[in-house]
């Protein structure tokens, strides 16, 4: 079964409009850690968030905002104020604790592409 | 320490040849991981290692591949008998020994089977 779904393989912002990139995930685990990765075309994996299955807060990092609900296991992505360079694709994954071996596991990728 | 690095950066070679690929993780990491990434797609999870002990390994990997990480330092990864479908990008990631802590990858080693 799928771990971590990403439903949108292709997105379009206009510049500086905002975008939700949608995760879904599965766990059984109650340790377990949300993130998101940036690949752009040069191809690096850039690390975006983070968020913790404890913590309360949805965790945000500039631009970047991690719409976490548990209850519905998803942890969407929020960019704000797009900018051209945010063209990319973006990989939600999760980390789980022990039942899940403490391995990270990505999902399918959602292509953002920002339009001028 | 300046990130995880992985040598080569490409490889080409012909097919039912093997291929070995080195990674340097950062130092203080203790969880080292491989994936295989092809176009369009996400990295697809490989082998992990926890120091020199490799903790899982996906059943996606055939008995071809093989991974090792000596003292817990640098790893490798050999491919065997290599196939065409074998053709990817291959990336290493390092982590801390935390649930929530992110892991950080390398530049990946792009492999050609010709």
């Amino acid at each position: 079964a799928q771990k971590i779904t990403q439903t949108q393989p292709g997105m379009f912002v206009q510049e500086k409009e905002a975008v939700t990139l949608d995760c879904t995930y599965d766990t059984s685990d109650q340790s377990y850690g949300l993130f998101w990765y940036k690949q752009p075309s040069s191809g690096e994996m850039i690390f975006l968030i983070y968020q913790g299955s404890y913590d309360e807060q949805n965790a945000t990092e500039g631009r970047y905002s991690l719409n976490f609900q548990k209850a519905r296991k998803s942890a969407n992505l929020v960019i704000s104020a797009s900018q051209l360079g945010d063209s990319a694709m973006y990989f939600c994954a999760m980390r789980e604790g022990r039942t899940g071996g403490f391995k990270t596991i990505f999902g399918a990728g959602t292509r953002l592409f920002v339009k001028a | 320490d300046t990130g995880v690095s992985q040598d080569p950066r490409h490889k080409i070679t012909k097919r039912g040849q093997n291929v070995t690929f080195r990674c340097d993780p950062i130092s203080e990491h203790n969880r080292l991981y491989w994936y295989r990434q092809t176009l369009g797609q996400g990295p697809e999870f490989l082998t992990y290692f926890q120091n020199e002990a490799q903790l899982e390994k996906s059943r996606l990997l055939s008995d071809r591949f093989s991974a090792e990480r000596p003292k817990g330092s640098f790893s490798t990864l050999e491919i065997q008998r290599t196939e065409q479908g074998d053709s990817a990008m291959y990336l290493c990631a390092s982590s801390p020994d935390r649930v929530v802590a992110e892991a950080f990858f390398g530049q990946g080693t792009r492999l050609t089977v010709v």
